[in-house]
Protein backbone atom coordinates (compact mmCIF):
# COMPACT_ATOMS: atom_id res chain seq x y z
CA UNK A 1 0.00 0.00 0.00
CA UNK A 2 0.80 3.65 0.22
CA UNK A 3 3.12 4.98 2.71
CA UNK A 4 2.56 8.92 3.69
CA UNK A 5 5.69 10.71 5.17
CA UNK A 6 5.30 14.02 6.88
CA UNK A 7 7.81 16.94 8.09
CA UNK A 8 8.25 18.87 10.25
CA UNK A 9 5.93 17.05 12.88
CA UNK A 10 6.41 20.57 14.68
CA UNK A 11 6.88 24.25 12.96
CA UNK A 12 6.97 27.09 14.92
CA UNK A 13 7.02 30.90 13.21
CA UNK A 14 6.38 33.77 13.95
CA UNK A 15 3.19 35.91 12.97
CA UNK A 16 3.46 36.98 8.99
CA UNK A 17 6.30 34.42 8.17
CA UNK A 18 6.02 31.46 5.98
CA UNK A 19 5.57 28.05 7.08
CA UNK A 20 5.96 25.12 4.75
CA UNK A 21 5.18 21.55 5.09
CA UNK A 22 6.52 18.80 3.31
CA UNK A 23 4.91 15.36 2.34
CA UNK A 24 6.30 12.18 0.24
CA UNK A 25 4.58 9.20 -1.00
CA UNK A 26 5.05 5.76 -2.38
CA UNK A 27 2.67 5.09 -4.97
CA UNK A 28 2.74 6.52 -8.16
CA UNK A 29 -0.30 5.31 -8.80
CA UNK A 30 -1.80 8.27 -6.13
CA UNK A 31 -3.39 10.91 -8.46
CA UNK A 32 -5.45 13.12 -5.45
CA UNK A 33 -3.58 14.72 -3.05
CA UNK A 34 -5.63 17.03 -0.23
CA UNK A 35 -4.44 19.12 2.96
CA UNK A 36 -6.78 18.61 5.98
CA UNK A 37 -6.35 21.63 9.20
CA UNK A 38 -7.77 20.51 12.60
CA UNK A 39 -8.00 22.96 15.08
CA UNK A 40 -7.59 22.04 19.03
CA UNK A 41 -10.70 20.16 19.68
CA UNK A 42 -12.61 20.39 16.45
CA UNK A 43 -13.21 18.08 13.34
CA UNK A 44 -10.35 18.02 10.62
CA UNK A 45 -11.56 20.05 7.31
CA UNK A 46 -10.27 19.93 3.62
CA UNK A 47 -8.48 23.13 3.08
CA UNK A 48 -6.66 22.27 -0.45
CA UNK A 49 -6.29 19.81 -2.57
CA UNK A 50 -4.20 18.75 -5.45
CA UNK A 51 -4.72 16.25 -8.13
CA UNK A 52 -1.91 14.80 -10.40
CA UNK A 53 -2.66 16.86 -13.73
CA UNK A 54 -1.90 20.31 -12.17
CA UNK A 55 1.68 20.91 -10.54
CA UNK A 56 0.40 23.72 -8.40
CA UNK A 57 -2.66 25.22 -6.89
CA UNK A 58 -3.08 28.26 -4.69
CA UNK A 59 -5.75 29.68 -2.72
CA UNK A 60 -5.17 33.17 -0.87
CA UNK A 61 -2.27 32.47 1.57
CA UNK A 62 -2.65 28.77 0.63
CA UNK A 63 -0.56 26.59 -1.99
CA UNK A 64 0.11 23.24 -2.61
CA UNK A 65 2.69 22.25 -5.38
CA UNK A 66 3.42 19.00 -6.42
CA UNK A 67 6.56 17.07 -7.69
CA UNK A 68 5.56 13.48 -8.89
CA UNK A 69 8.77 13.02 -10.41
CA UNK A 70 10.27 13.17 -6.84
CA UNK A 71 6.92 12.32 -5.70
CA UNK A 72 6.79 14.64 -2.87
CA UNK A 73 4.26 17.53 -2.10
CA UNK A 74 3.96 20.38 -0.40
CA UNK A 75 1.96 23.55 1.21
CA UNK A 76 2.50 26.66 1.59
CA UNK A 77 1.14 29.23 4.12
CA UNK A 78 2.34 32.93 3.39
CA UNK A 79 2.03 35.73 5.84
CA UNK A 80 0.51 33.08 8.68
CA UNK A 81 -1.83 34.60 11.45
CA UNK A 82 -2.78 33.48 15.27
CA UNK A 83 -5.65 31.50 13.69
CA UNK A 84 -3.56 29.38 10.78
CA UNK A 85 -2.02 27.57 14.23
CA UNK A 86 -3.68 23.93 13.98
CA UNK A 87 -2.77 20.29 12.97
CA UNK A 88 -1.85 19.83 9.28
CA UNK A 89 -2.21 16.49 7.68
CA UNK A 90 -1.23 15.64 4.22
CA UNK A 91 -2.57 12.78 2.38
CA UNK A 92 -2.31 10.24 -0.78
CA UNK A 93 -4.69 8.41 -2.78
CA UNK A 94 -6.20 7.50 -5.75
CA UNK A 95 -9.65 8.30 -6.93
CA UNK A 96 -10.39 4.86 -7.57
CA UNK A 97 -9.76 3.83 -3.42
CA UNK A 98 -8.52 5.13 -0.36
CA UNK A 99 -6.45 8.16 1.06
CA UNK A 100 -3.66 7.50 2.85
CA UNK A 101 -2.97 10.56 5.69
CA UNK A 102 0.54 11.56 6.75
CA UNK A 103 1.24 11.90 10.70
CA UNK A 104 0.87 15.59 10.88
CA UNK A 105 2.58 18.74 11.70
CA UNK A 106 1.66 21.36 14.58
CA UNK A 107 1.91 24.39 13.39
CA UNK A 108 2.10 27.19 16.16
CA UNK A 109 2.41 30.46 14.78
CA UNK A 110 3.39 33.23 17.54
CA UNK A 111 2.25 37.04 17.63
CA UNK B 1 -29.12 20.67 8.12
CA UNK B 2 -26.76 18.27 6.38
CA UNK B 3 -24.05 16.78 8.11
CA UNK B 4 -22.25 13.70 9.85
CA UNK B 5 -23.28 12.64 13.06
CA UNK B 6 -21.19 10.61 15.45
CA UNK B 7 -22.58 9.48 19.11
CA UNK B 8 -21.90 9.32 21.78
CA UNK B 9 -19.18 12.09 22.42
CA UNK B 10 -17.71 10.49 24.97
CA UNK B 11 -17.58 6.84 26.34
CA UNK B 12 -16.41 4.97 28.95
CA UNK B 13 -16.05 1.18 28.95
CA UNK B 14 -14.96 -1.57 31.41
CA UNK B 15 -12.34 -3.89 29.98
CA UNK B 16 -14.17 -6.80 28.43
CA UNK B 17 -17.13 -5.56 27.18
CA UNK B 18 -18.08 -4.61 23.50
CA UNK B 19 -18.92 -1.07 22.71
CA UNK B 20 -20.97 0.44 19.22
CA UNK B 21 -20.05 4.15 17.71
CA UNK B 22 -22.93 5.64 15.93
CA UNK B 23 -22.24 7.67 12.69
CA UNK B 24 -25.16 8.59 10.37
CA UNK B 25 -24.81 10.85 7.55
CA UNK B 26 -27.37 13.09 5.46
CA UNK B 27 -25.19 14.11 2.44
CA UNK B 28 -25.84 11.23 0.60
CA UNK B 29 -22.62 10.65 -0.01
CA UNK B 30 -21.46 6.58 -1.00
CA UNK B 31 -18.32 6.38 0.96
CA UNK B 32 -18.03 6.18 4.68
CA UNK B 33 -14.96 5.70 7.28
CA UNK B 34 -14.05 5.02 10.28
CA UNK B 35 -10.28 6.77 11.26
CA UNK B 36 -8.79 6.17 14.91
CA UNK B 37 -6.36 9.40 16.26
CA UNK B 38 -3.40 8.81 18.74
CA UNK B 39 -1.28 11.63 19.52
CA UNK B 40 1.87 11.90 17.14
CA UNK B 41 0.27 8.82 15.01
CA UNK B 42 -2.01 11.10 12.62
CA UNK B 43 -5.22 8.73 10.93
CA UNK B 44 -5.34 5.78 11.12
CA UNK B 45 -8.18 3.45 8.74
CA UNK B 46 -9.92 1.01 10.90
CA UNK B 47 -12.60 -0.07 7.88
CA UNK B 48 -13.99 1.71 4.94
CA UNK B 49 -17.26 1.22 2.97
CA UNK B 50 -17.73 2.70 -0.77
CA UNK B 51 -21.10 1.04 -0.78
CA UNK B 52 -24.01 -0.52 1.03
CA UNK B 53 -23.32 -4.00 1.99
CA UNK B 54 -19.80 -3.84 1.34
CA UNK B 55 -16.91 -2.98 3.43
CA UNK B 56 -13.12 -3.36 3.55
CA UNK B 57 -10.16 -3.49 6.68
CA UNK B 58 -8.22 -0.43 7.04
CA UNK B 59 -4.79 -0.58 8.22
CA UNK B 60 -5.50 -1.41 11.70
CA UNK B 61 -9.11 -3.53 11.46
CA UNK B 62 -7.81 -6.06 14.41
CA UNK B 63 -10.92 -5.87 17.19
CA UNK B 64 -12.99 -3.79 15.38
CA UNK B 65 -16.01 -4.61 13.47
CA UNK B 66 -18.64 -2.83 11.02
CA UNK B 67 -21.28 -2.94 9.33
CA UNK B 68 -23.56 -0.96 6.60
CA UNK B 69 -26.82 -2.09 6.18
CA UNK B 70 -27.94 1.37 5.36
CA UNK B 71 -26.18 4.08 3.23
CA UNK B 72 -26.98 6.53 5.75
CA UNK B 73 -25.02 4.53 8.52
CA UNK B 74 -22.08 3.31 9.43
CA UNK B 75 -21.43 1.98 13.04
CA UNK B 76 -18.09 0.97 14.80
CA UNK B 77 -18.22 -1.77 17.26
CA UNK B 78 -15.25 -1.74 19.43
CA UNK B 79 -14.86 -5.48 20.72
CA UNK B 80 -13.50 -6.89 23.46
CA UNK B 81 -10.35 -8.28 21.27
CA UNK B 82 -9.18 -4.92 20.80
CA UNK B 83 -5.72 -4.36 23.11
CA UNK B 84 -5.47 -0.75 22.82
CA UNK B 85 -9.01 0.64 22.49
CA UNK B 86 -8.63 3.94 24.44
CA UNK B 87 -8.65 6.45 21.91
CA UNK B 88 -10.40 9.47 19.83
CA UNK B 89 -12.46 7.81 17.00
CA UNK B 90 -13.57 9.66 14.04
CA UNK B 91 -15.98 8.62 11.06
CA UNK B 92 -16.34 10.38 7.66
CA UNK B 93 -18.06 10.40 4.62
CA UNK B 94 -17.40 11.48 1.17
CA UNK B 95 -19.23 11.02 -2.33
CA UNK B 96 -16.59 8.92 -3.94
CA UNK B 97 -13.59 7.07 -3.29
CA UNK B 98 -10.93 9.45 -2.11
CA UNK B 99 -13.14 12.24 -2.41
CA UNK B 100 -13.37 15.37 -0.26
CA UNK B 101 -13.69 14.06 3.59
CA UNK B 102 -16.58 15.07 5.68
CA UNK B 103 -15.71 14.10 9.38
CA UNK B 104 -17.56 14.07 11.89
CA UNK B 105 -17.44 15.67 16.03
CA UNK B 106 -15.64 12.16 16.98
CA UNK B 107 -16.21 10.13 19.90
CA UNK B 108 -13.56 9.59 22.69
CA UNK B 109 -13.53 6.26 23.91
CA UNK B 110 -12.02 5.43 27.53
CA UNK B 111 -11.20 1.85 28.66
CA UNK B 112 -11.36 1.82 32.95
Amino acid sequence: GENVEQHPSTLSVQEGDSAVIKCTYSDSASNYFPWYKQELGKRPQLIIDIRSNVGEKKDQRIAVTLNKTAKHFSLHITETQPEDSAVYFCAAGSTLGRLYFGRGTQLTVWP
Amino acid sequence: DGGITQSPKYLFRKEGQNVTLSCEQNLNHDAMYWYRQDPGQGLRLIYYSQIVNDFQKGDIAEGYSVSREKKESFPLTVTSAQKNPTAFYLCASSPFAAGELFFGEGSRLTVL
